[in-house]
């Protein structure tokens, strides 16, 4: 069975602050890690790591695959309240037609 | 272009009572989910559907239905609610091949008294 795991589960930071997301995994035919954002509706895409694609970047959101480790860092750099989200994890296996297996998710917190 | 939608937003059953969410893409999706969210357990996979016609079942089918008559629409129903069921449903869908991601719909809330 595919399983995912999140540290920390929750964190409360400064704006400006950096954080580091950790995102660890067991799957069967690993095909692919994806890092969602949620804020009070949808989770919304971010990044999709695979074998050819281990990091990802878009502003000052970063993602890093260490498939030795079976895991991935989610990092945000000069943090904003807007960041405040859940941001999950989930990992996609070879047999499970696609299907996500997520973990429980990190409670982000950026106060002013 | 809608992507993907969810009725109702809200709902509250009585134990017993049953009720059809309805899930809908317009991006001509073969794949569908169906997804339960609980505090603290991220997201959990109920049923799926690879195409119209098909479905099968995820990490915690029990106590849920599914039809998918037409590629658009997939449907979950609860036949007999329990308070157990009370939670957050989120439905999604993606294109063939291997390495796509998920859309989201907006969730829809249920209570069951």
């Amino acid at each position: 069975e595919d399983k995912v795991v999140q540290s920390p589960l929750s964190l409360v930071v400064h704006e400006g602050d950096t954080v580091t997301l950790n995102c660890s995994y067991e799957v069967t035919n690993f095909r692919s890690l994806l890092w969602y954002k949620q804020e009070k509706k949808a989770p919304t895409f971010l990044f999709m790591l695979t074998s050819s694609g281990i990091e990802k970047k878009s502003g000052r959101l970063s993602s890093i695959l260490d498939k030795k480790e079976l895991s991935s860092i989610l990092n945000i750099t000069a943090t904003q309240t807007g960041d405040s989200a859940i941001y999950l994890c989930a990992v996609v296996g070879g047999t499970s037609y696609g299907k996500l297996t997520f973990g429980q998710g990190t409670i982000l917190t950026v106060h002013p | 272009n809608a992507g993907v939608t969810q009725t109702p937003k809200f709902r509250v059953l009585k134990t017993g009572q049953s009720m059809t969410l309805l899930c809908a893409q317009d991006m001509n999706h073969e794949y569908m989910y169906w997804y339960r969210q609980d505090p603290g357990m991220g997201l959990r996979l109920i049923h799926y559907s690879v195409g119209e016609g098909t479905t099968a079942k995820g990490e915690v089918p029990d106590g849920y239905n599914v039809s998918r008559l037409k590629k658009q629409n997939f449907l979950l129903g609860l036949e007999s609610a329990a308070p157990s069921q009370t939670s957050v449903y989120f439905c999604a869908s993606r294109s063939g091949g291997s390495y796509n991601e998920q859309f989201f719909g907006p969730g829809t809330r249920l209570t069951v008294l």
